[in-house]
C-alpha cells in the first residue's frame, strides 16, 4: 500500500517559515492535498492540488510537488497556526485515500 | 447552518455494533462522493470507507473490510456507517467529509465536528 512520510514534528519561531514535506514514491505524479487539525475541532482544507487554496485560506499558506517529496509552505507564521498538519492522496492503484501521519507544527 | 453533522456514537463492548448517521445540508448531497475518516485518540488520520455519488460505488480500508458498511440515503441527504464486530482499535473519533470532485483531485474540502466512538 502507498505511504505518505511526514516528520513527526516542526517548530519555527513566529514571523518566520515553516515547511512541512511528505515524502512518498513518485508522489510528484500525484495530487497532494493537505490539512490543518487543531484539537477538538474538524480539519480543515488549507491546499489542494499541490499548490491550490480553498477561498478563505490565508495566502501564507502554499504547497509545491515534485519526484518524491510535497510539501506544505507557511510563511510569516503565527502562534493559531499550530497544529497539526496532514498530507492526503488519493492512490487510484487501489482506489484508497491515503493520509501521512500527521506534523505537529509548534510556534516557538 | 453547519454542512454536515455526525450522530449514533457512544460506548459499546467488543464484538457490539453501533452505526453512525452524518446529514449533509447547504450543497448537493446526491451528487457528491463522501467519505468516513477517524482519529483514534493521540494518533493521526485514518481513511475509513466511500461511497461515490451515480453508482453507489463503495471501497474500505483493509482496516475495516468485512465489518463496516457505508451506506447513503439521498432522500434524506444522509450518510450512515454500519459498524460490527468492533474492536478496541476502532475508538476513535469518526468524521464524515465530502470529497470536493467539481474543483479538486479528491480533497475533502467539508468536514463534520465528528462524533466519539468507545470500545470497551
Amino acid at each position: 500500500s502507498y505511504v505518505l512520510t511526514q516528520p513527526p514534528s516542526v517548530s519555527v519561531a513566529p514571523g518566520k517559515t515553516a515547511r512541512i514535506t511528505c515524502g512518498a514514491n513518485d508522489i510528484g505524479s500525484k495530487s497532494v492535498h493537505w490539512y490543518q487539525k487543531k484539537p477538538g475541532q474538524a480539519p480543515v482544507l488549507v491546499v489542494y492540488d499541490d499548490s491550490d487554496r480553498p477561498s478563505g485560506v490565508p495566502d501564507r499558506f502554499s504547497g509545491s510537488n515534485s519526484v518524491n517529496t510535497a510539501t506544505l509552505t507557511i510563511s510569516r507564521v503565527e502562534a493559531g497556526d499550530e497544529a497539526d498538519y496532514f498530507c492526503h492522496i488519493w492512490d487510484t492503484d487501489s482506489d484508497h485515500q491515503v493520509f501521512g501521519g500527521g506534523t505537529k507544527l509548534t510556534v516557538l | 447552518q453547519v454542512p454536515l453533522v455526525e450522530s449514533g456514537g457512544g460506548v459499546v463492548q467488543p464484538g457490539g455494533s453501533l452505526r453512525l448517521s452524518c446529514v449533509g445540508s447547504g450543497f448537493t448531497f446526491k451528487d457528491s462522493g463522501m467519505h468516513w475518516v477517524r482519529q483514534a485518540p493521540g494518533k493521526g488520520l485514518e481513511w475509513v470507507a466511500v461511497i461515490w455519488h451515480g453508482e453507489n460505488k463503495k471501497y474500505y480500508a483493509d482496516s475495516v473490510k468485512g465489518r463496516f458498511i457505508i451506506s447513503r440515503d439521498n432522500s434524506k441527504n444522509t450518510l450512515f456507517l454500519q459498524m460490527n464486530s468492533l474492536r478496541a482499535a476502532d475508538t476513535a473519533m469518526y468524521f464524515c467529509a465530502r470529497e470536493w470532485e467539481q474543483k479538486s483531485n479528491g480533497a475533502f474540502d467539508i468536514w463534520g465536528q465528528g462524533t466519539v466512538v468507545t470500545v470497551s
